[in-house]
């Protein structure tokens, strides 16, 4: 069964900085693009970031383009986004998202539970 | 396609046919996705590459994309249907969500 987990969210105050992770299992991890996709509270879904099946490729949000850096590591098969100078509005649910091929860009065919971020004073 | 765009809510009686569209500058250039989600749950792809469906989505749940509109189709719109949707679409650099058309069933 494919499964992806997210973990790491919390408080944190403006300016600071959090990991998240996402533990993957079910499939053949080094295979498939990733990505990860936030919601604020009552609002629609925002696309954070992707990176290729090697992680030598990653693409971001302008929104946060510069703050935030996403890596994975194939051999313990788990996905990481670096939050860093996090602001009021990056408030919300994140979610890893599984990409359905290799391919960046391919449809998110599955999707964890979702993490809360609140970024408050 | 940098923004796409969603009418925010429709209604539709349980039976009917519920078409949601997705709007974005020469959109049948890209491939579009849907996802659906219901209230504290998280997103189901429902539709993909237009017009295909993942395993284990019914068949009432179709898309298309034409021109300038991608649409999601349910016919016989069940109770269940009852959620957010959301189109996307990978512009090479990247993703666009659509912002949601939340369906009512009643």
């Amino acid at each position: 069964e494919v499964q992806v987990v997210e973990s790491g969210g919390g408080l944190v105050q403006p300016g600071e900085s959090l990991r998240l992770s996402c533990a993957a299992s079910g499939f053949s991890f080094s295979n498939y693009a990733m990505n990860w996709v936030r919601q604020a509270p009552g609002e629609g879904l925002e696309w954070v970031s992707s990176i290729s099946d090697t992680g030598g490729r990653t693409y971001y949000a302008d929104s946060v383009k510069g703050r935030f850096t996403m890596s994975r590591d194939n051999s313990k098969n788990t996905l990481y986004l670096q939050l860093k100078s996090l602001r009021a509005d990056d408030t919300a649910v994140y979610y890893c998202a599984k990409g359905a091929t290799i391919g960046v860009g391919s449809p998110f065919d599955y999707w964890g539970q979702g993490t809360l971020v609140t970024v408050s004073s | 396609s940098s923004e796409l765009t969603q009418p925010p809510s429709m209604s539709v009686s349980p039976g009917q046919t519920a078409s949601v569209t997705c709007s974005g500058d020469k959109l049948e250039n890209y491939y579009v996705s849907w996802y659906q989600q219901k209230p504290g749950q998280s997103p189901v792809l429902v539709i993909y590459e237009d017009t295909k469906r993942p395993s284990g989505i019914p068949e009432r749940f179709s898309g298309s994309n034409s021109g300038n509109t991608a649409l999601l189709t349910i016919s016989g719109t069940q109770a269940m249907d009852e959620a957010d949707y959301y189109c996307q679409a990978w512009d090479s650099r990247s993703v666009v969500f659509g912002g949601g058309t939340k369906v009512t069933v009643l």
